[in-house]
C-alpha cells in the first residue's frame, strides 16, 4: 500500500548537522522527494532522488536513498535558523505517475 | 511567473455557509492539485486534475466537497454547507505533469479556512 512514515520533531543545535529519516512502503516508488515548508507558506521542493540512485549531494543537503530497506534520509550539513520548518518525505508511484504520496513531515527546530 | 496563485488567503465563515476556494496554476502547467493540511491528519490529497479533467477524486472527503477546472488556468474548490471540521489550509499545486510531473509540484501559499 502507499504509506510514508517520518518522526514528528527534530531539534538540533545551530551548527550540527540535521537527519532527518523517512520509511516507505510501496517499492513501486519511482522518485523521491523532500519538502521544505515554512510557517505560513506552502510546501517549496528542496530536492528529488530517482529510485536507481543511492546518494545525492546539492550544497548543504545530502540524499540517501537505501532502495533494499525502503529508507530515505535528507542530511542538512551546518545547520542554521532559516533551516527551522517542517520537512516532507514523499514518493510518487510508477503507477500512478503525477500522484504524491506525502509523509506527515518533520518539524526541525534549531537550538542556539 | 508569479506561481501558483490561491485566493483568498484567509477565510473565516460560519458553518453552513459556503466556501469557494480558487486556484490559478503555472501557465503551462497541465496538472493540477488540491491538498487538505491539518494537524491531525496530515497533508491529504483531496483531488487531481490533467488537462483539466478530474483524474482522481477519492480523496474528497463527502459530497460537500467539490471541484472544478472550467479552463487551463482556473480552478476551484468549493464546500457547501461547510462545518468547522473543514477547518485546515488548503493547497493548491500545479505541474507540468507526464514523465516531468517526476520532478514535483509547485505550491501555492495556501487558503487557511476557519469555520466557526
Amino acid at each position: 500500500g502507499e504509506d510514508v512514515e517520518q518522526s514528528l520533531f527534530l531539534s538540533v543545535r545551530e551548527g550540527d548537522s540535521s537527519v532527518i529519516n523517512c520509511t516507505y512502503t510501496d517499492s513501486s516508488s519511482t522518485y523521491l522527494y523532500w519538502y521544505k515548508q515554512e510557517p505560513g507558506a506552502g510546501l517549496q521542493l528542496l530536492t528529488y532522488i530517482f529510485s536507481n540512485m543511492d546518494m545525492k549531494q546539492d550544497q548543504r543537503l545530502t540524499v540517501l536513498l537505501n532502495k533494499k530497506d525502503k529508507h530515505l534520509s535528507l542530511r542538512i550539513a551546518d545547520t542554521q535558523t532559516g533551516d527551522s520548518a517542517i520537512y516532507f518525505c514523499a514518493e510518487t508511484l510508477y503507477s500512478s505517475a503525477s500522484k504524491i504520496i506525502f509523509g506527515s513531515g518533520t518539524r526541525l527546530s534549531i537550538r542556539p | 511567473d508569479a506561481g501558483v496563485i490561491q485566493s483568498p488567503r484567509h477565510e473565516v465563515t460560519e458553518m453552513g455557509q459556503e466556501v469557494t476556494l480558487r486556484c490559478k496554476p503555472i501557465s503551462g502547467h497541465n496538472s493540477l492539485f488540491w491538498y487538505r493540511q491539518t494537524m491531525m491528519r496530515g497533508l491529504e490529497l483531496l483531488i487531481y486534475f490533467n488537462n483539466n479533467v478530474p483524474i482522481d477524486d477519492s480523496g474528497m472527503p463527502e459530497d460537500r466537497f467539490s471541484a472544478k477546472m472550467p479552463n487551463a488556468s482556473f480552478s476551484t474548490l468549493k464546500i457547501q454547507p461547510s462545518e468547522p471540521r473543514d477547518s485546515a489550509v488548503y493547497f493548491c499545486a500545479s505541474n507540468t505533469g507526464g514523465l516531468a510531473a517526476n520532478y514535483g509540484y509547485t505550491f501555492g501559499s495556501g487558503t487557511r479556512l476557519t469555520v466557526v
